[in-house]
């Protein structure tokens, strides 16, 4: 069974940098995509990104400036960078694989199957 | 970006009623469009992928139509458990999901 584990600061002063891993078990990191998303207290959900097997990424627009991503296979950890952080970017902050060969007939919607329990990480002085 | 609407942003409804919750896309998305239940201090669950095929181990009073810019969630026969709020999401383009739809007790 596959698992996901974010861990990380629970708190970040305005300005700095959230960095927080995800370590995967129980299955490969070949094929998959590695995403982070996050949701505010109360609010809906937010995609930041993800990392590929193959290290490519690709970030939300929103955060472009501001995000990095890495992805360490020989420990099996993916990694979010999130810099100059204001109190709006307070949330629950949740790693998943996005899988991109769970296909339906001549689509291929790359769902989130798997999903950390989410982490929260408050930004304040 | 895609903008995802979601009606209603809530609903009560009783154990065994029929529950359907609409997903609009700002623009044509196939079929690129996965549902997800999310119960409080959780983090969220597959439940349909690619816009009508059920995931593994979801029951079947669970079921998702529709394709294009319009979609449709449908619980037959809410159980106890079914009670949460719900969300689409598109992975046509940037991934982005609608608001939400909790289904509450009434």
């Amino acid at each position: 069974q596959v698992q996901l584990q974010e861990s990380g600061p629970g708190l970040v002063k305005p300005s700095e940098t959230l960095s927080l891993t995800c370590s995967v078990s129980g299955g490969s990191i070949s094929g998959y995509s590695w995403s982070w998303l996050r949701q505010p207290p109360g609010k809906g959900l937010e995609w930041l990104g993800y990392i590929s097997d193959t290290r490519g990424t690709h970030y939300n627009p929103s955060l472009k400036s501001r995000i990095t991503m890495s992805l360490n296979t020989s420990t099996r950890q993916f990694s979010l960078n999130l810099s100059s952080v204001t109190a709006a970017d307070t949330a629950v902050y949740y790693c998943a694989r996005e899988n991109e060969r769970h296909c339906a007939p001549n689509t291929c919607s790359r769902p989130f199957d798997y999903w950390g329990q989410g982490t929260l990480v408050a930004v304040s002085s | 970006d895609i903008q995802m609407t979601q009606s209603p942003s809530s609903l009560s409804a009783s154990v065994g009623d029929r529950v359907t919750i609409a997903c609009r896309a700002s623009e044509n998305i196939s079929r690129f469009l996965n549902w997800y239940q999310q119960k409080p201090g959780k983090a969220p669950e597959l439940l349909i992928y690619a816009a009508t095929s059920l995931q593994s181990g979801v029951p079947a009073r669970f079921s998702g139509s529709g394709s294009g810019t319009d979609f449709t969630l449908t619980i037959s026969g809410l159980q106890p458990e079914d009670f949460a709020t719900y969300y689409c999401q598109q992975t046509y383009s940037v991934r982005t999901f609608g608001q939400g739809t909790k289904v509450e007790i009434k």
